[in-house]
């Protein structure tokens, strides 16, 4: 059965900062990788996505992810934080069926 | 880009009664939605996955006489809470594909906070 880890409820960074939120997943075959942020009160909205190709993948609000194979992460880093950044944050695995699975996610706080 | 509209936002209602709630794709066709339970500051609960025409796929543990789908149309599918308690509240969110290629991304709805008093 395919998984997805977000192993940190919580992270907290200084505005200005680097910021990672991390995801690991397990899913048979090659895996297809979102990261999607939720504002309060709203619906999900898209950020980035893996499917092939380069490792590093860049997306919306200037967000990227890495993906590594060896180690089955997909860990969402942004170089300077902004504290409008501060939402709650999916990672998420599609399956060859091409059914979702969402982390349980992982709240970011970006302080002034 | 896809549009997934949600409505109402925000439904406040006696226990009893039934809620109906609608998730429409305005640019796209969705042969698939899916209907999501979230509580405060958790993850998404997958409740159904709705497919246009067919009979929604429930999830183990939803009561599929409790959350009714129907997906009658490649641009509507609804959600309705039958005889609603407190239990019930909470925020119900959909989503949707707009084709059947498994990289594409979910488009969502901004949800429903459902309250039952």
């Amino acid at each position: 059965a395919q998984s997805v880890a977000q192993p940190e409820d919580q992270v907290n960074v200084a505005e200005g900062n680097p910021l990672t939120v991390k995801c690991t997943y397990s899913v048979s075959g090659n895996p297809y990788l979102f990261w999607y942020v939720q504002y309060p009160n709203r619906g999900l909205q898209f950020l980035l996505k893996y499917i092939t190709g380069d490792n590093l993948v860049k997306g919306s609000y200037g967000f990227e992810a890495e993906f590594n194979k060896s180690q089955t992460s997909f860990h969402l880093k942004k170089p300077s934080a902004l504290v409008s950044d501060s939402a709650l944050y999916f990672c998420a695995v599609i399956s060859n069926a091409g059914k979702s699975t969402f982390g349980d996610g992982t709240t970011l706080t970006v302080k002034p | 880009g896809a549009v997934v509209s949600q409505h109402p936002s925000w439904v406040i209602c006696k226990s009893g009664t039934s809620v109906k709630i609608e998730c429409r794709s305005l640019d796209f066709q969705a042969t698939t939605m899916f209907w999501y339970r979230q509580f405060p500051k958790q993850s998404l609960m997958l409740m159904a996955t709705s497919n246009e025409g067919s009979k929604a796929t429930y999830e183990q543990g939803v009561e599929k006489d409790k959350f009714l789908i129907n997906h009658a149309s490649l641009t509507l599918s609804t959600l309705t809470v039958t005889s609603a308690h407190p239990e019930d509240s909470s925020f119900y969110i959909c989503s949707a594909r707009d084709s059947g290629v498994r990289n594409q991304p979910q488009h969502f709805g901004d949800g429903t906070r459902l309250s039952i008093l």
